[in-house]
């Protein structure tokens, strides 16, 4: 399963709403999907499992959503932490491809 | 704490093979499928490899295929990544990941280590 993210950057301001789109090329089953985050020279860090749920240790202003083939990610107000490459993955079917990867940047 | 480090990374020459070990602790190893994933400095994420908690199921990127072995230990909670005929696009930082979920379930990588740098050069 391909998975496309759109957009490659996006530059928005502390204050604003972002959504980041991740389109898969098949269906996802069961909704085994994922968004990450990663800051530079850290690990990536489960961010949204399962399309909807929140991993512990984020707040509320992030939430995903989506099924079958479309998937998105929402930061309701972004905060300067915020700022970040954002990945989608996969884990219905083998290989558990991720995303290429949106780079959510400070404009 | 969950605490995943990786080890065993370094310079290799096109073609030969390396081993990758990952350490866990803090949450029961023998509960969870693991994970490798590699990411290129600067660049994306690759998913790799899977063992589910048992050992029975392992799963491969295809590019992989046939030349990494992924295995675990339950009883020494170690992960390791069998890496032969390695080439340049091998190149990368090796991240051991921990599935959320237990037994036959996925769940997202939970967890994540620091990496370890994988170089395939001449």
């Amino acid at each position: 399963i391909v998975l496309t993210q759109s957009p490659g950057t996006l530059s928005l301001s502390p204050g604003e709403r972002a959504t980041l789109s991740c389109r898969a090329s098949q269906s996802v089953s069961s909704n085994y999907f994922a968004w990450y985050q990663q800051k530079p020279g850290q690990a990536p860090r489960l961010l949204i499992f399962d399309a909807s749920g929140r991993a512990i240790g984020f707040p509320d202003r992030f939430s995903g959503r989506g099924s079958g083939t479309d998937f998105t990610l929402t930061i309701s107000r972004l905060e300067p932490e915020d700022f970040a490459v954002y990945y989608c993955q996969q884990y219905t079917s083998s290989p558990f491809t991720f995303g290429q990867g949106t780079k959510l940047e400070i404009k | 704490e969950v605490q995943l480090v990786e080890s065993g990374g370094g310079v290799v020459q096109p073609g030969g093979s390396l081993r990758l070990s990952c350490a866990a602790s803090g949450f029961s190893f023998e509960q969870h499928g693991m994970h490798w994933v590699r990411q290129i400095p600067g660049k994306g994420l690759q998913w790799v490899s899977f063992i589910s908690w048992e050992g029975a199921a392992t799963f491969y990127e295809d590019s992989v295929k046939g030349r990494f072995t992924i295995s675990r230990d339950n009883s020494r909670n170690s992960l390791d990544l069998y890496m032969s005929g390695l080439g340049e696009e091998d190149t990368a930082l090796y991240y051991c990941a921990k599935d959320r979920a237990s037994g036959y379930d996925y769940g997202g990588l939970d967890h994540w280590g620091q990496g370890t740098l994988v170089v395939v050069s001449s």
